[in-house]
């Protein structure tokens, strides 16, 4: 069993500052990873995924991903209150399925 | 382009009661996925199917069964319901290849209440 641990939340931020989430995960095995970002009553989307360590970024959002201390991360600048959201982090080891976290709910002041 | 498609999108059963969520995909996808959805327990895979004419079971799927139809459709059945099964179901799908890092897209949902 792959465990994926998201601190559940809300984590509040006023508009514009840094929203910082956290994954932690028990398999070493783990290969790519992935965040989700789902807004309430709908599906999850696509945010970025990482495989390597380091940080990865994507306009606003930046990944980082820590093989060793077996953590990934997200960064949201510039937070917007269109980014109030629940984030999922998944993995994937080598097979052919995605294990997700609980997610953590941001809700970002206006 | 439509994605991954879900039918219904709501429904309403008695306990006791069987039916069949729909889940259809128009990308080319080898793999497919169906997830139940609680509050507080993020997304629990139910089955899962690797490629067209194989199935397997995920972390919860005492009470339902799968099928892969062909490449494009895959549907999960509850033949007796229970209130337990009461969830948002989310069909997802990806184009599955060794080591890499293909994200899963998913449908918009069927929200499925048992009385």
């Amino acid at each position: 069993q792959k465990e994926v641990e998201q601190n559940s939340g809300p984590l509040s931020v006023p508009e514009g500052a840094i929203a910082s989430l956290n994954c932690t995960y028990s398999d070493r095995g783990s290969q790519s990873f992935f965040w989700y970002r789902q807004y309430s009553g709908k599906s999850p989307e696509l945010i970025m995924f990482i495989y390597s360590n380091g940080d990865k970024e994507d306009g606003r959002f930046t990944a980082q991903l820590n093989k060793a201390s077996q953590y990934v991360s997200l960064l949201i600048r510039d937070s917007q209150p269109s980014d109030s959201a629940t984030y999922l982090c998944a993995l994937r080891s080598n097979d052919y399925k995605l294990s997700f976290g609980a997610g953590t709910t941001v809700t970002v002041r206006a | 382009n439509a994605g991954v498609t879900q039918t219904p999108k709501f429904q309403v059963l008695k306990t006791g009661q069987s039916m069949t969520l729909q889940c259809a995909q128009d990308m080319n996808h080898n793999s497919m996925y169906w997830y139940r959805q609680d509050p507080g327990m993020g997304l629990r895979l139910i089955y899962y199917s690797a490629s067209e004419g194989t199935t397997d079971k995920g972390e919860v799927p005492n009470g339902y069964n799968v099928s892969r139809l062909n490449k494009r459709e895959f549907s999960l059945r509850l033949e007796s319901a229970a209130p337990s099964q009461t969830s948002v179901y989310f069909c997802a799908s990806t184009q599955y290849r060794d080591g890499g890092n293909q994200p899963q897209h998913f449908g918009d949902g069927t929200r499925l209440s048992i009385l």
